[in-house]
Parts: C-alpha cells; structure tokens; sequence
C-alpha cells in the first residue's frame, strides 16, 4: 500500500504568517491527494482535493499544489481560527485510501 | 442537504464483533460515482480509513485490517454498516462514516461530507 508522510509533525505560527505543509508519497500517486482540516471534537473538513482544487466554501487562504509524490498545502495569512490539524489522504490507489500521519498547527 | 450519523455500541469486550451503522440522507448510494467509507482515529491519533463501498458494490479494504472488516450496504434504507471481528483494545477509537465522490470522471475522489463519529471502547 502506499504511504503518506506529512512535514512537519507539528508546528507554530503567528496570526498573519504564511504556512506550508509538506505532504510525500511513497509512490506517484498522480494528483490524487487530498487535505483535510481538523479541530478538537469536530469531524474533518475538505479543504483541498486533487492537489490544488479548493473546495467550495473554503477560504481562499488556502491552496495546494504539487504532483506524482509531492504535494503542499498553503496557508497564506494565518488566522486564530486555522489552528487545527492538517491531514492529507491519497485517493489513487484502491489498495488504500492512506491518510498521512498530521500536522498539528498551532497559532502563537 | 446530506448528512450522515453514525449508530451503534459504545463499548464492546475484547474479541467481540463490533458492528456500526452509518444512516444518511441527501444522496442515494445507487448513483454512479458515489461511495461511502469508514475511518477511524484513536484518541489524540491520526485518521485511519478501513473500507469503502461503491454505488456499484465494489467494495475496498485496508490492507491491513483486511481480514477483520466487512462493508455493506442497504440502499432501501439508505444506510451503510461496517463489521470489524475480535476487537481488541487498540481499536478503541472514534469511528467515521464520510461521503465519498468525484469531481469529475477522472476520479477524483474524495471525502466531502462527515458524520459527527462515534467513540467506540473495547475494554471488559
């Protein structure tokens, strides 16, 4: 199956700052990669899905790119309400719908 | 407006068969191109997903949990269970149903709407 490693695990972060997290697969997986928010008791919500499509409703601060193993989420202009963990998932392979490990992001 | 709610035991023994139903409204699960799924996440840990199944049946599985769960589905009552066999503690976990669709036929899949989840204890 393939593997899904997110950079960092957790980091810190000002009101304002732009923030990127790295999300790799251990093989190509096209841009079948999606991102996912998530904030204390709550579900995850779709942020991101092929790589770069903003889902609708989403904050146009966020934004990803990327392609086969590489992908990155955005987050540009950091607001006290995007403290939350970042999970990315690869819909490519149905050997396994992987989600990564997380980033948890906090807000200084 | 869909919307999808997990059902089903709060706490089960170890070994014991743990079975959780997702109930939903908004979409049918006989249209083409649409799924749903189950995904896990253990207190302060990552997500999991375990399975998924198709408008058309196709079913799929985590490789690693393969052989402990079953996905079906009953489209007359719009509802989706999951079965996982010989629970152990490290299954204690809150259990998600989500949505599962593409944007285009492409296939681009993915999660876009989630049930609120149910925290399920294995402990005796």
């Amino acid at each position: 199956d393939i593997q899904m490693t997110q950079s960092p695990s957790s980091l810190s972060a000002f009101v304002g700052d732009r923030v990127t997290i790295t999300c790799r697969a251990s093989q190509s997986i096209d841009r079948y990669l999606n991102w996912y928010q998530q904030k204390p008791g709550e579900a995850p919500k779709l942020l991101i899905y092929a790589a770069s499509n903003l889902q609708n409703g989403v904050s146009s601060r966020f934004s990803g790119r990327g392609s086969r193993t590489d992908f990155i989420l955005t987050i540009s202009s950091l607001q006290p309400e995007d403290s939350a963990t970042y999970y990315c998932q690869q819909s490519h392979s149905s050997l396994g719908y992987t989600f990564g490990q997380g980033t948890k992001l906090e807000i200084k | 407006q869909i919307t999808l709610k997990e059902s089903g035991p709060t706490l089960v023994k170890p070994t014991q068969t743990l079975t959780l139903t997702c109930t939903f409204s908004g979409f049918s699960l006989t249209t083409n191109g649409v799924g749903v799924g189950w995904i896990r996440q253990p207190p302060g840990k990552a997500l999991e997903w375990l399975a998924l199944i198709y408008w058309d049946d196709d079913k799929r599985y985590s490789p690693s949990l393969k052989s402990r769960v079953t996905i079906t589905k009953d489209t007359s009552k719009n509802q989706v269970a999951l079965t996982v066999t010989n629970m152990y503690p490290v299954d204690t976990a809150t259990y998600y149903c989500a949505h599962w669709v593409r944007a285009s036929s492409a296939g681009d899949y993915f999660f876009d709407l989630w049930g609120r989840g149910t925290l399920v204890t294995v402990s005796s």
